[in-house]
């Protein structure tokens, strides 16, 4: 079956612009997650969804970032006034619900490469 | 604070022989460890999963151990391939299960 996909795989933009990064998980994954992966640093957490809870935003660096999960699938990340520390690439990943056998593997879809001019 | 070590430089080894990678972690109480392969331009790749109480675990030519005492783990690839040169991530999670912390992952060169 298909798997977790991002949209758009590339996006260059200017100084505080505001961007909006797209995560389509695998169908059935309730819990929904993104990470940042700077260049030369490893992959850093930023949110996780899980079905109907509320988000874990303990990783969002800063106000300037939100992210949303339409009915419990599709999920946009938001970097507003982007700055050039803004600059790395957005994973997704998706995984099984919390009760299914193989729910601790994460899914990952190939990333977003952001840079902020 | 919580961390999570690899070794940052590459390891460059011969076709055939074992890789060995270590990941040590400090400050850090993990239900379980996840090993994952990252090609340059995508995602990582899932591979191996290892609970804490484990000690080791396989599947085909790969291999984990997992130490709680001295709070680290190795992986090992045996009969190495030149297709096994990537970057591999070591990740640990929590009791709550769900976040993953990751370590800096320690690049492979296999050479035929």
């Amino acid at each position: 079956g298909a798997g977790v996909s991002q949209s758009p795989s590339n996006k260059v933009t200017e100084k505080g612009k505001d961007v909006e990064l797209r995560c389509d998980p695998i169908s059935g994954h309730t819990a929904l997650y993104w990470y940042r992966q700077s260049l030369g640093q490893g992959l850093e957490f930023l949110i996780y969804f899980q079905g109907n809870s509320a988000p874990d935003k303990s990783g969002l660096p800063s106000d300037r970032f939100s992210a949303e999960r339409t009915g419990g699938s599709v999920s946009t990340l938001t970097i507003q006034r982007t700055q050039q520390e803004d600059s790395a690439v957005y994973l997704c990943a998706s995984s099984l619900p919390r009760l299914a056998g193989d729910r601790e593997t994460q899914y990952f879809g190939p990333g977003t490469r952001l840079l902020v001019l | 604070s919580q961390k999570i070590e690899q070794n940052s430089e590459a390891l460059n080894i011969q076709e055939g022989k074992t890789a060995t990678l270590t990941c040590n972690y400090t400050n850090y109480s993990p239900a379980y460890l996840q090993w994952y392969r990252q090609d340059p331009g995508r995602g990582p790749v899932f591979l191996l999963l290892i609970r804490e109480n484990e000690k080791e675990k396989r599947k085909e030519r790969l291999k984990v151990t997992f130490d709680t005492t001295l709070k680290q783990s190795l992986f090992h690839i045996t009969a190495s391939q030149p297709a096994d040169s990537a970057t591999y991530l070591c990740a640990l999670t929590g009791a709550a299960g769900n976040k993953l912390t990751f370590g800096g992952g320690t690049r492979v060169l296999v050479k035929p």
